[in-house]
């Protein structure tokens, strides 16, 4: 069964630094998404993406977030300078255009020291 | 804005009774109702789902009811086992943002042998 994949699995990095988390949905889907999840605390949404560009992002999604889907495979959330509060597990998402299932990629864990 | 209330935050049942863990959505719209199950350090993995044109849904030891009058949805896990012992989140997808998944809190289940 396809599935979503996620690389690294787990990243450290030190505040001020950029990030960049990828993500291979599954191939024939068309709506990608991030969401991110604070140990302990739920899935919360941070942006969605379809037809090569952004459809709606959450407060959170601020002007440090960027995503991009440089080729037909990969999806890809960069954080420009991370912050202390960044750290959390980011998920990716993706769906295709006839179901509501979104089918979750593994997560990355982001720890900002 | 769109919302999805649930509770308990944590369950704790002995091995073998049922859990109940019930979610209320705002938006009147939402026609699909998906339970996630995750475990420590994991992806929310979906166990079930009900669409808003049937009341009830069963797969073995789970089942979903959904009351779209009320706006109010319930997963019932009978027969419960150690296993069992998760994080569960119910979910709705909003109508804007490509149907981005809007999450529930979550509540933590303990079942004990």
């Amino acid at each position: 069964e396809p599935e979503v994949t996620q690389t690294p699995s787990h990243q450290v990095t030190q505040m001020g630094q950029e990030v960049i988390l990828r993500c291979v949905p599954i191939s024939n889907h068309l709506y990608f998404y991030w969401y991110r999840q604070i140990l302990g605390q739920k899935v919360e949404f941070l942006v969605s993406f379809y037809n090569n560009e952004i459809s709606e992002k959450s407060e959170i999604f601020d002007d440090q977030f960027s995503v991009e889907r440089p080729d037909g495979s990969n999806f890809t959330l960069k954080i420009r300078s991370t912050k202390l509060e960044d750290s959390a597990m980011y998920f990716c998402a993706s769906r295709d255009s006839g179901n509501y299932e979104q089918y979750f990629g593994p997560g990355t864990r982001l720890t900002v020291t | 804005g769109e919302n999805v209330e649930q509770h308990p935050s944590t369950l704790s049942v002995q091995e073998g009774d049922s859990a109940v863990i019930k979610c209320t959505y705002s938006d009147s719209a939402s026609n699909y109702f998906p339970w996630y199950k995750q475990e420590l350090g994991k992806r929310p993995q979906l166990i079930i789902d009900i669409r808003s044109n049937v009341g009830e849904k069963k797969d073995q030891r789970i089942a979903v009811t959904l009351n779209k009058t009320a706006k109010h949805f319930s997963l019932h896990i009978t027969e419960t086992q150690p296993e069992d012992s998760a994080v569960y989140f119910c979910a709705a997808p909003a109508r804007t943002g490509g149907f981005k998944t809007i999450f529930g809190a979550g509540t933590r289940l303990f079942v004990k042998a």
